[in-house]
C-alpha cells in the first residue's frame, strides 16, 4: 500500500508570494490533517479535512487555508508569504477522524523557504 | 501553554540497553496517545500508541505505559539499536477530532 505523498518537496518563494501545496493521503483514508514543523515552535496543528469538510482548526493566520477534493487529496495554501512560514510542512493521513486506535500517517513533507 | 512537554531534548544510551523517554501532559481532556519517531527531512513514523483506557501497550521492543493519575507517559525501547537513534516525538489527542498536540521531541542516540 502507498504511503501519503506530498508535492513538492522543496520550494523556495520570496515574500509577499503565494503557495499551494498538495497531499494525497493513503489509498481508502479519508481524514488528512497538515502540521507546520518549524525549529522554535516544533510540529503545529494547522487544520484538519474530512469528507471535504474542515474538522479542527489549529491556531493560524487566516493567510493559511485548505482544502480536500472528493478523492480525499488535500491542498493547502499560505497567502503573502512571510519569512516566518519557513518551515517544513507535514500532511497526514488516517482512516476515520478521531477515536481510539486511530493512528495518523506522515508523508514525508513539503520544505518551504521564504527568502 | 505547553500542554504536552517533553523535559530532556536529548538521551545517550548504550547499544542493547534499554532507552526509557518521558512525556507529560496537563490537558486531561486528551485520552489518546502516540509516539512517533523522526528522521531529518523526513515525516514522523508512527510507532506505537495507547488509549486512555490502558495502562501499558507493548510492541516488540516497545513499550508505552501511562499514569492517568500523573498525567504522564512513557516509551521503553528494549533492546536499544544504533538504529533508533532519531528524534522522538510523543502526541495526545482528544476524542473529537485528529487534532495531534506535539511534545517538543527528544533526540535519542544509541552508542555501538
Amino acid at each position: 500500500k502507498a504511503g501519503v505523498t506530498q508535492t513538492p518537496r522543496y520550494l523556495i518563494k520570496t515574500r509577499g508570494q503565494q503557495v499551494t501545496l498538495s497531499c494525497s493521503p493513503i489509498s481508502g483514508h479519508r481524514s488528512v490533517s497538515w502540521y507546520q514543523q518549524t525549529p522554535g515552535q516544533g510540529l503545529q496543528f494547522l487544520f484538519e479535512y474530512f469528507s471535504e469538510t474542515q474538522r479542527n482548526k489549529g491556531n493560524f493566520p487566516g493567510r493559511f487555508s485548505g482544502r480536500q477534493f472528493s478523492n480525499s487529496r488535500s491542498e493547502m495554501n499560505v497567502s503573502t508569504l512571510e519569512l516566518g512560514d519557513s518551515a517544513l510542512y507535514l500532511c497526514a493521513s488516517s482512516l476515520l477522524t478521531g477515536g481510539l486506535r486511530n493512528e495518523q500517517f506522515f508523508g514525508p513533507g513539503t520544505r518551504l523557504t521564504v527568502l | 501553554d505547553q500542554q504536552v512537554k517533553q523535559n530532556s531534548p536529548s538521551l545517550s544510551v548504550q547499544e542493547g540497553r534499554i532507552s526509557i523517554l518521558n512525556c507529560d501532559y496537563t490537558n486531561s481532556m486528551f485520552d489518546y496517545f502516540l509516539w512517533y519517531k523522526k528522521y531529518p527531512a523526513e515525516g514522523p513514523t508512527f510507532l506505537i500508541s495507547i488509549s486512555s483506557i490502558k495502562d501499558k501497550n507493548e510492541d516488540g521492543r516497545f513499550t508505552v505505559f501511562l499514569n492517568k493519575s500523573a498525567k504522564h507517559l512513557s516509551l521503553h525501547i528494549v533492546p536499544s539499536q544504533p538504529g533508533d537513534s532519531a528524534v522522538y516525538f510523543c502526541a495526545a489527542s482528544a476524542r473529537a477530532g485528529n487534532m495531534l498536540t506535539f511534545g517538543g521531541g527528544t533526540r535519542l542516540m544509541v552508542k555501538p
